[in-house]
């Protein structure tokens, strides 16, 4: 099945920098991929839908400011938590959709902001 | 609105009992069903998908799921649990790239 990375795999940072996950797909091209947010023990949440080449579409509560997602090639979207505060500590998913409308999902980043 | 319902959140078998872990969907049609499995600290691994057919599909590590669109269900089951199946599962539906999730199910393995 098609691969799909996250770098880094987990990031410890202080409260106040910018934090950023990359998010590949590695052995097929995606148009559109999703970041997902998921707290201890419960279940992810859709934060928005990353599409190459144009803005992403953030999902309602999900400040776009504070989540900055580009999209800049068919195989890499970035996700960068700026001024990171401890209630940003999570672990962050992404997803890429294939041609075939299937998602595959990255391994996950774990972000600590102390 | 479109979602998906796992009613049980924590659920404990023996070693070698059969599992049965429900999921409920509401959608306005039928939206494409995935079970995926998460262990502890890692990413979802895919475990089936249902996108049309036959009703039964049949997965990865032994696992099975059954869509019944008269109780608008895709129950995963597995006829013996192995203690290595210990992990959370989560059923998800997907409708036009729309991709919802259960809010998952723990499984616990007794000896």
């Amino acid at each position: 099945g098609a691969v799909v990375s996250q770098h880094p795999s987990w990031v410890i940072c202080k409260s106040g920098t910018s934090v950023k996950i990359e998010c590949r797909s590695l052995d097929f091209q995606a148009t559109t991929m999703f970041w997902y947010r998921q707290f201890p023990k419960k279940s992810l949440m859709l934060m928005a839908t990353s599409n190459e080449g144009s803005k992403a579409t953030y999902e309602q509560g999900v400040e776009k400011d504070k989540f900055l997602i580009n999209h800049a090639s068919l195989t890499l979207s970035t996700l960068t938590v700026t001024s990171a505060h401890p209630e940003d500590s999570s672990f962050y998913i992404c997803s890429a959709l294939t041609g075939y409308n299937e998602q595959f999902f990255g391994p996950g980043t774990r972000l600590t902001v102390l | 609105a479109q979602s998906v319902t796992q009613p049980d959140i924590h659920i404990t078998v023996s070693e070698g009992a059969s599992l049965e872990l429900r999921c409920n969907y509401s959608y306005g049609a039928t939206p494409y069903l995935f079970w995926y499995v998460q262990s502890p600290g890692q990413g979802l691994q895919l475990l089936l998908k249902y996108f049309s057919g036959d009703t039964l599909v049949q997965g990865i590590k032994g696992f099975e799921a059954e869509f019944k669109r008269s109780q608008s269900s895709f129950n995963l089951r597995k006829p013996s649990v192995h203690w290595s199946d210990a992990a959370e599962y989560f059923c998800a539906g997907a409708l036009n790239n729309d991709m919802r999730f259960g809010a998952g199910t723990r499984l616990t393995v007794k000896p």
